[in-house]
């Protein structure tokens, strides 16, 4: 069964401070993706990344960064030099690979950045 | 360019009254999807369409019935609410059946009493 964790439900940091949110899947098969959502105060949720599992490289994209790491199902999403505008519930997601109309979310991490 | 939107984006109903919500999307996607998000739970599916005319079941799609008459809307209807349906609904629509991302519209805010 398809499953994704997020056991971080809530962190507070401080402005400029590192911070990582954690996702760890659950899946039998072997060609999967995961996506990570951004869902700030508004309410919206906003797309940040896709993954396959064929491409375990690191992502970087001005101060995020994302790891991918197979060998224990995760893929931790990190915000470098964190600032006010990052305050927002993230979401990881799983999907594929017969069916990518289902994607499979985390509970979300919300994430507090106090000034 | 409006992207998804939904409407209403609140909404207060009693045990059994009905309601539909609309989903409309300019994007010219086929895919669309309907989610409802409970504290704790992230997101679960109810319903999806793969095009006009088309509609599949989601992983909690029981006491929600859904139509896409027009490739651009696609709306979710509860026949007799529960307080059990307590929720924040989001719509989502995406280009195609690949992994693509989904563009999600603002939500709408769903209280029974």
């Amino acid at each position: 069964a398809q499953k994704v964790t997020q056991a971080q439900t809530e962190i507070s940091v401080v402005e400029k401070e590192d911070v990582t949110l954690d996702c760890v899947y659950e899946t039998r098969d072997t060609t999967y993706y995961l996506f990570w959502y951004k869902q700030p105060p508004s309410g919206e949720l906003v797309f940040l990344i896709r993954r396959n599992s064929f491409d375990e490289q690191n992502e970087i994209s001005g101060r995020y960064s994302w790891n991918f790491q197979k060998s224990t199902s995760s893929f931790n999403f990190t915000i470098t030099a964190s600032q006010v505008v990052d305050s927002a519930v993230y979401f990881c997601a799983l999907s594929g690979p017969y069916n990518f109309n289902k994607f499979y979310f985390g509970s979300g991490t919300k994430l507090n950045v106090k000034p | 360019n409006a992207g998804v939107t939904q409407t209403p984006k609140f909404r207060v109903l009693k045990t059994g009254q009905s309601m539909t919500l609309l989903c409309a999307q300019d994007m010219n996607h086929e895919y669309m999807y309907w989610y409802r998000q409970d504290p704790g739970m992230g997101l679960r599916l109810i319903h999806y369409s793969v095009g006009e005319g088309t509609t599949a079941k989601g992983e909690v799609p029981d006491g929600y019935n859904v139509s896409r008459l027009k490739k651009q809307n696609f709306l979710l209807g509860l026949e007799s609410a529960a307080p059990s349906q307590t929720s924040v609904y989001f719509c989502a629509t995406k280009v195609g059946d690949d992994p693509y991302e989904q563009y999600f519209g603002p939500g709408t805010r769903l209280t029974v009493t």
